[in-house]
């Protein structure tokens, strides 16, 4: 399968405690986004990244939530002292930086994160 | 505030009957993409549309772009249960920018 792959697929967690999710894109992506969904809403873009450098990063990613991509594959998403509000599903998505405007975004299957 | 809106949020209907999903905007996008999710799983995509008044199908759906490029409308003709799902619009500004979405409900 050379899809994008997300690991953990769920993960539960005390509130307080730090999480890190990991993302595998398409290997000749070197684009990759992250994305934060809440049940029945839409993706909310939350940062991403063109090889290993982050390029933006939304307003919605507070200080508790950290990013890296350090060798231009694979990326995790950290969430520290987890609060729950964090309660949603983080999906990662993949794209070749040439692809043109009609290309689809590659996504993953997501990690759900649950706040107790 | 909202980018994109997207409306019905949420239709549910008999298989068979015909439907239209709205995406709406202030903004103008170079393109506008419309993507399916289902449970547990990741969007995917359905259709890509670039030029203003650009009409695509999709054997029983069909895709329209606004002529200003800021809207765009997804109609399924005859829904199956298989349609069920959540259908999102999404602009490209640089990033991709999703509506909250439209989860349609079909059933036999």
């Amino acid at each position: 399968d050379t899809g994008v792959s997300q690991d953990p697929r769920h993960k539960i967690t005390k509130r307080g405690q730090n999480v890190t999710f990991r993302c595998d894109p398409i290997s000749e992506h070197n684009r990759l986004y992250w994305y934060r969904q809440t049940l029945g809403q839409g993706p909310e873009f939350l940062t991403y990244f063109q090889n290993e450098a982050q390029l933006e990063k939304s307003r919605l990613l507070s200080d508790r939530f950290s990013a890296e991509r350090p060798k231009g594959s694979f990326s995790t998403l950290e969430i520290q002292r987890t609060e729950q509000g964090d309660s949603a599903m983080y999906l990662c998505a993949s794209i070749a930086a040439t692809s043109s405007y009609n290309s689809p975004l590659h996504f993953g299957n997501g990690t759900r994160l649950t706040v107790t | 505030t909202q980018l994109l809106e997207q409306s019905p949020q949420f239709l549910s209907i008999q298989e068979g009957e015909n439907l239209t999903v709205y995406c709406n905007s202030s903004s103008v996008f170079s393109s506008l993409q419309w993507y399916r999710q289902e449970p547990g799983e990741g969007p995917v995509l359905l259709v890509t549309v670039v030029t203003g008044g650009e009409v695509k199908k999709l054997k029983r759906l069909t895709f329209q772009f606004g002529d200003a490029r800021k809207d765009s409308s997804l109609h399924i003709t005859a829904a199956q249960p298989g349609d069920t799902g959540l259908y999102l619009c999404a602009g490209v500004q640089g990033k991709l920018i999703f509506g909250q979405g439209t989860e349609l409900s079909v059933k036999p």
